[in-house]
């Protein structure tokens, strides 16, 4: 069946760090790829999204890439921040279905 | 951004007893929620989805008739917990599809029981 993949963690990195959480996932097709963010307290929100092979998506500094021929779609920052300690999301779907998630990777940044 | 609401965010209820989650688009309407279920350190697992007007479509292993879902309108579904037991404490998230198929997350509520 469809699943998702990404890595454990907790991933702690200092400020301004580089930051890669790797995602992997199985479908049949190709499915729409995302990356949710959950900080302390709050609802799962969309970061980013990728629609086909080769896409990028990108938002608050944060891209991911749609990589067909290694089904991977790993997260990555050039320089974290405090503000990005949270937990990490990668899920897979098809658009407007119910997605798939993997088991969230908690990243801490400390200055 | 689109608004999804649940409530109660968290709640402790005694072993036996019924508790009742609402989910609400503040400003959309939902012709689809979906229904999740975290477990500490695990992923979100889909429990059911709900079409408004008709009966929700439940996920092999959920028990229907201990999770009762209910889509009265285009901007509530609620979630309840039927005579609950501790091993029904968990975070329940719910999702709800816009008319244009994006997908809007509740801040999810943490039940408790004792």
């Amino acid at each position: 069946g469809n699943s998702v993949t990404q890595m454990e963690g907790p991933v702690t990195l200092s400020e301004e760090a580089f930051l890669t959480i790797n995602c992997t996932y199985t479908a049949t097709g190709y499915p729409s790829l995302f990356w949710y963010v959950q900080y302390p307290g709050e609802g799962l929100q969309l970061l980013l999204k990728a629609t086909k092979a080769d896409d990028k998506g990108s938002n608050k500094g944060f891209e991911a890439t749609y990589r067909k021929e290694t089904t991977s779609f790993h997260l990555e920052k050039g320089s974290v921040q405090v503000s990005d300690s949270a937990v990490y999301f990668c899920a897979s779907g098809r658009a407007g279905t119910a997605l798939i998630f993997g088991k969230g990777t908690t990243l801490s940044v400390s200055s | 951004g689109a608004v999804v609401s649940q409530h109660p965010s968290w709640v402790i209820c005694k072993s036996g007893t019924s508790v009742k989650i609402e989910c609400r688009s503040l400003d959309f309407q939902a012709t689809t929620m979906f229904w999740y279920r975290q477990f500490p350190k695990q992923s979100l697992m889909l429990m059911a989805t709900s079409n408004e007007g008709s009966k929700a479509t439940y996920e092999q292993g959920v028990e229907k008739d201990k999770f009762l879902i209910n889509h009265a309108s285009l901007t509530l579904s609620t979630l309840t917990v039927t005579s609950a037991h501790p091993e029904d404490s968990s975070f329940y998230i719910c999702s709800a599809k816009s008319r244009d198929g994006e997908l809007f997350f509740g801040e999810g509520s943490r039940l408790t029981v004792l």
